[in-house]
This record gives C-alpha cells, sequence and structure tokens, in this order.
C-alpha cells in the first residue's frame, strides 16, 4: 500500500529565505509523486509532479522537487519565499494502476512567511 | 475555461437532517472524483465516476452517503442522516483520464459543511 509522510505540520520562514517541505512515502511499486497547495477557501491547485522521468522536477511558482528513491522522499524547496507562497501543502502519491489514479494525500504541512 | 464547480461553498445544518452537495466538472473530463477533507487533515476519496458509472466507493458509508452522476456530467453527493462527525470540506474534483498517473485532477473549492 502507498503512503505518505509529511515531516512538518508546520514551518515558519521569512520572506526571502529558503523553504523546505519534507515528504517521505512508502510504495510498493514505482510512484507517481505530486505537491499540492492549497489557499484558503480556495480549491488544491497542482505545484508539480514526478512520474519516472527527471528526478528533479520543476513547478509553478519557483518550487521544485528532487525524487531521491534511496531515501524514499520527494522534498518541496523553494529559493527564496514570498509572503504569497503562505498556504497548506500536500505531498501525494498516487495509488497503482488499478486504483485508477487514486490520490493519497499526506496530513499536510503549514507554511507561514514572516514578513 | 472554467474550474470545477461546486455549491453550496458553506452549508450549515442540524444532525439528522438531510444535506446533498453539488459538482460541475470542467468540460469534457470523463473522471470525477469527491473528496473529503476533515480540519487538519488531508482530503481522503469517497468515491470515483468514470463517466457515470461509480468505480471505486469503497470509502463511501453507504448507510448514509449516496452519490450519483446520471449523465455523467455533474455530480451530488447526499448524506441522510447526517451526524456531527460528518461536518468536513467535500471536495470535487475531475480529470482527463482514468488513470490520472499525471496526478491532474483539477479541484473544486469545496463545501465546508458544519453539523450542529
Amino acid at each position: 500500500a502507498q503512503s505518505v509522510t509529511q515531516l512538518d505540520s508546520h514551518v515558519s520562514v521569512s520572506e526571502g529565505t529558503p523553504v523546505l517541505l519534507r515528504c517521505n512515502y512508502s510504495s510498493s511499486y514505482s510512484p507517481s509523486l505530486f505537491w499540492y497547495v492549497q489557499h484558503p477557501n480556495k480549491g488544491l491547485q497542482l505545484l508539480l509532479k514526478y512520474t519516472s522521468a527527471a528526478t528533479l522536477v520543476k513547478g509553478i511558482n519557483g518550487f521544485e522537487a528532487e525524487f531521491k528513491k534511496s531515501e524514499t522522499s520527494f522534498h518541496l524547496t523553494k529559493p527564496s519565499a514570498h509572503m504569497s507562497d503562505a498556504a497548506e501543502y500536500f505531498c501525494v502519491v498516487s495509488g497503482v494502476y488499478n486504483q485508477g489514479g487514486k490520490l493519497i494525500f499526506g496530513q499536510g504541512t503549514e507554511l507561514s512567511v514572516k514578513p | 475555461e472554467a474550474g470545477v464547480v461546486q455549491s453550496p461553498r458553506y452549508k450549515i445544518i442540524e444532525k439528522k437532517q438531510p444535506v446533498a452537495f453539488w459538482c460541475n466538472p470542467i468540460s469534457g473530463h470523463n473522471t470525477l472524483y469527491w473528496y473529503r477533507q476533515n480540519l487538519g487533515q488531508g482530503p481522503e476519496l469517497l468515491i470515483r465516476y468514470e463517466n457515470e458509472e461509480a468505480v471505486d466507493d469503497s470509502q463511501l458509508p453507504k448507510d448514509r452517503f449516496s452519490a450519483e452522476r446520471l449523465k455523467g456530467v455533474d455530480s451530488t453527493l447526499k448524506i441522510q442522516p447526517a451526524e456531527l462527525g460528518d461536518s468536513a470540506v467535500y471536495l470535487c474534483a475531475s480529470s482527463f483520464h482514468r488513470d490520472s498517473a499525471g496526478g491532474e485532477q483539477y479541484f473544486g473549492p469545496g463545501t465546508r459543511l458544519t453539523v450542529t
């Protein structure tokens, strides 16, 4: 069975400093992994996805994530935080083929950005 | 292009009352998902439709929850009767491909249900 663990429930950074949101996954198969962002009162938005191509994945708004099979990790990073990055971030693994695209979400990491 | 539309955005009901949520997916998306998101947690899948067929409803509490997607387009999720523990945000999502290994599920803003 697949699962994801987000190692921090809350991360606080200052504007202009780097962001690191940590995610470990568990999968019996070669996984598809994603990061989604949820701003208050808005729908979930796909930030980036890994689907067995390049291990360093670039997403929207300057975010990127690196797939590390040896560490079963898929951490999300951004070189310089912006106030608008404050939101809830979810690490997600896709279910195996016979689960038809079922997404399994982590518990979420709330990112706060201080001025 | 319009996104996934959900209504109502907020709903407050007393326990034991019925409630229904409506979702209109992105035009052309044949796969539709209903998720429930409890406070402080990630969304969990309730049911997945391929066109009008419910192909995965294993997580749907069938004693009180029901869903339909009669014409393979918009969908309704119903709870009858509601319980206090049903308070959550109900999210609808849609995608073009069944497998959706690309993760391209598009989410609506959700309906926040409060049961008192």
